[in-house]
């Protein structure tokens, strides 16, 4: 299966901890993708990383990806009450359809 | 900013019944998909439509399902005799363009998600 599973499945952190989230795949991919959720709400696109780049930020975002280990990180810095939501990773073939395949994301609360 | 919008919010059927679900995509989007989100479960595909046609579908997108552009704005998720299992969040998105553009390109302007349908089959 092309899906990405994350780690941990939940993740309970104070304010303005840093909160870090992995993804793993098993097979070659085009690009992985992050994305937020929050409680009964839609998916918001956050990052995405392409197969070729190996780090990229975004605000308090921080996305790594190592193809070798097909595994990718998610480092939220100095997180916050409103960064609570689960965050998913999603992951595009290589070769294949674009359309991003999502693992069981990781729940993240942030305690005030 | 513009947004995706769904409409129920909320959607209770009897097993056997047919629902529609109905979403807004963003005005100058082309690209159009519905995902599906099962409780506690993962995000999952269904189909991606373009140029009025299901450019791409998942094997969860069986004969009992079927999507629809009927005007300019709505673009519509028909379920013709709802399962018990047919009970998730249906989430509709839009995009701009190709996601292989996009994302060849480096943007991540590809899919805008919409806040979601719950249905619920009893």
């Amino acid at each position: 299966s092309q899906q990405g599973e994350e780690d941990p499945q939940a993740l309970s952190i104070q304010e303005g901890e840093n909160a870090t989230m992995n993804c793993s795949y098993k097979t070659s991919i085009n690009n992985l993708q992050w994305y937020r959720q929050n409680s009964g709400r839609g998916l918001v696109h956050l990052i995405l990383i392409r197969s070729n780049e190996r780090e990229k930020h975004s605000g308090r975002l921080r996305v790594t990806l190592d193809t070798s280990k097909k595994s990718s990180s998610l480092l939220i810095t100095a997180s916050r009450a409103a960064d609570t939501a689960s965050y998913f990773c999603a992951t595009a073939a290589s070769g294949g359809s674009y359309i991003p395949t999502f693992g069981r994301g990781t729940s993240l609360i942030v305690h005030p | 900013e513009p947004e995706v919008t769904q409409t129920p919010s909320h959607q209770v059927t009897q097993m056997g019944q047919e629902v529609i679900l109905r979403c807004v995509p963003i005005s100058n989007h082309l690209y159009f998909y519905w995902y599906r989100q099962i409780l506690g479960q993962k995000v999952e595909f269904l189909v991606s439509f373009y140029n009025n046609e299901i450019s791409e579908k998942s094997e969860i997108f069986d004969d009992q399902f079927s999507v629809e552009r009927p005007d300019g704005s709505n673009f519509t998720l028909k379920i013709r005799s709802t399962k018990l299992e047919d009970s998730a969040m249906y989430f509709c998105a839009s995009g701009p363009f190709h996601p292989a553009t996009g994302w060849t390109s480096g943007s991540t302007d590809t899919q805008y998600f919409g806040p979601g349908t719950r249905l619920t089959v009893l």
